[in-house]
């Protein structure tokens, strides 16, 4: 059964630094890893799909690595602004029945502050 | 990219009814939907696969009998909560992924905050 961790659980920041947030999953047999952002209240918003032959994926000022064989994922958030404050998840996408199954964690609250 | 539209947003009803959720894919097919569940301060939980034209796969520990769920055309999935407890509320969730497969991963709806009374 897949697990996912993401570390650190919150975070709370000042406007402009550099972040970096981690995700772990202990099944490494996966096919796509994809980030999320959830709002408070809200459903999830997909900020960056790794595909399986990727190793990472970038976006603005995201970037998204991924090590299947550690079975490891990482999200850099440059330049942080206070919009940024959301729950970010990680979710590898497991193969299950010829199509894909998607095990979130409990994510990575972030707030930066102005 | 693709979008997914969930309604309503938020519902309360009263012990022992039922409750619909609808979860559409707008401008593009999804013969698949999934439905998620999520408790305060926890993670999004897989409740069911939703396969048009045919019976919906739950996931351990789901009762069928009390999610309905409905996924009669390529681009509406339901949920209904049947004779609802105070313990079914929770934030529910749908997603759906752009057939033929596109780079855009698996898109999410909005979300429904159900309260049971």
């Amino acid at each position: 059964k897949q697990e996912v961790t993401q570390i650190p659980a919150a975070l709370s920041v000042p406007e402009g630094e550099n972040l970096v947030l981690n995700c772990s999953f202990t099944d490494s047999a996966i096919y796509n890893l994809q980030w999320f952002r959830q709002d408070p209240g809200k459903g999830l918003t997909s900020l960056l799909l790794i595909q399986s032959s990727q190793r990472e994926q970038t976006s603005g000022r995201l970037n998204a690595s991924l090590d299947k064989s550690s079975g490891r994922s990482t999200l850099y958030i440059a330049a942080s602004q206070p919009g940024d404050s959301a729950t970010y998840l990680c979710a590898p996408w497991s193969r299950a029945g010829g199509g894909n199954k998607l095990t979130f964690g409990t994510g990575t609250q972030l707030k930066v502050e102005l | 990219g693709a979008v997914v539209s969930q309604h309503p947003s938020r519902v309360i009803c009263k012990s022992g009814t039922s409750v619909k959720i609808e979860c559409r894919s707008l401008d593009f097919q999804a013969t698949t939907m999934f439905w998620y569940r999520q408790f305060p301060k926890q993670s999004l939980m897989l409740m069911a696969t939703s396969n048009e034209g045919s019976k919906a796969t739950y996931e351990q520990g789901v009762e069928k009998d009390k999610f309905l769920i409905n996924h009669a055309s390529l681009t509406l999935s339901t949920l209904t909560v049947t004779s609802a407890h105070p313990e079914d509320s929770s934030f529910y969730i749908c997603s759906a992924r752009e057939q033929p497969a596109s780079n855009y991963g698996y898109t999410f709806g909005s979300g429904t905050r159900l309260t049971v009374v």
